[in-house]
């Protein structure tokens, strides 16, 4: 497709879950992220995936938080045991490792009850 | 960290140009200053970036001062629909994207 591809657009669910977004970003994109954004909040940087490189994990918040990406296509960022805290809006963006800038999707908002 | 401070607000009349400034005064030689902003209940955009000479596109404009330690993002007729919060950003190549609180933009007629 011609943009970025974030499934579910909405997630509810009950807490002690586990969920897993998906992210598709734009075919060529060696550069990959993850964020979060909490209702008024701003965007907070959860990881990093950059071609064949170690990803830059720095941003996740707990284990229960991961995430995947085989080659440079689709990824998964999965959140075990869910908590009320971690409802956000979780935003992925791609980009050609050195582009002009980073492509956003339109999020998956996920919601803990 | 974010490596940028900008102001928390500013308010623009419609029509008029819009100067938003940002301060790096910590930034590296092979740094970039990246300008993203996000419009309510959207994901951010992508507007602009440079590393010393001042750019241009049909978005906006970025003027980065000679020493590099701050920029400023200039929409030139400002319309309401540009009314979202702009983030300014310090980035490396390989390294990660981290935002700031930007500066929330309000455009009115």
């Amino acid at each position: 497709g011609a943009g970025v591809s974030q499934s579910p657009s909405n997630k509810v669910t009950e807490k002690g879950k586990d969920v897993e977004l998906r992210c598709d970003p734009i075919s060529g994109h060696t550069a990959l992220y993850w964020y979060r954004q909490r209702l008024g909040q701003g965007l907070e940087f959860l990881i990093y995936f950059q071609g064949n490189s170690a990803p830059d994990k720095s941003g996740l918040p707990s284990d229960r938080f991961s995430a995947e990406r085989t080659g440079e296509s689709v990824s998964t960022l999965t959140i075990q045991r869910t908590q009320q805290e971690d409802s956000a809006v979780y935003l992925c963006a791609s980009s050609l490792e050195r582009g002009n800038g980073y492509t956003f999707g339109s999020g998956t908002r996920l919601t803990v009850v | 960290d974010a490596k940028t401070t900008q102001p928390p607000s500013m308010d623009c009349a419609e029509g008029r140009a819009a100067n938003l400034p940002c301060n790096h005064s910590t930034i590296s030689g092979n740094e970039y200053v990246y300008w993203y902003r996000q419009i309510h209940s959207q994901g951010p955009q992508y507007i602009i970036h440079g590393l010393k000479n001042n750019e241009t596109n049909e978005m906006a404009s970025l003027i980065i001062t000679e020493d590099r330690k701050s920029s400023t993002l200039i929409l030139p007729h400002a319309t309401l629909r540009d009314t979202a919060v702009y983030y300014c950003i310090v980035r490396g190549a390989g390294t990660a994207l981290i935002f700031g609180k930007g500066t929330t933009l309000s455009v009115s007629s």
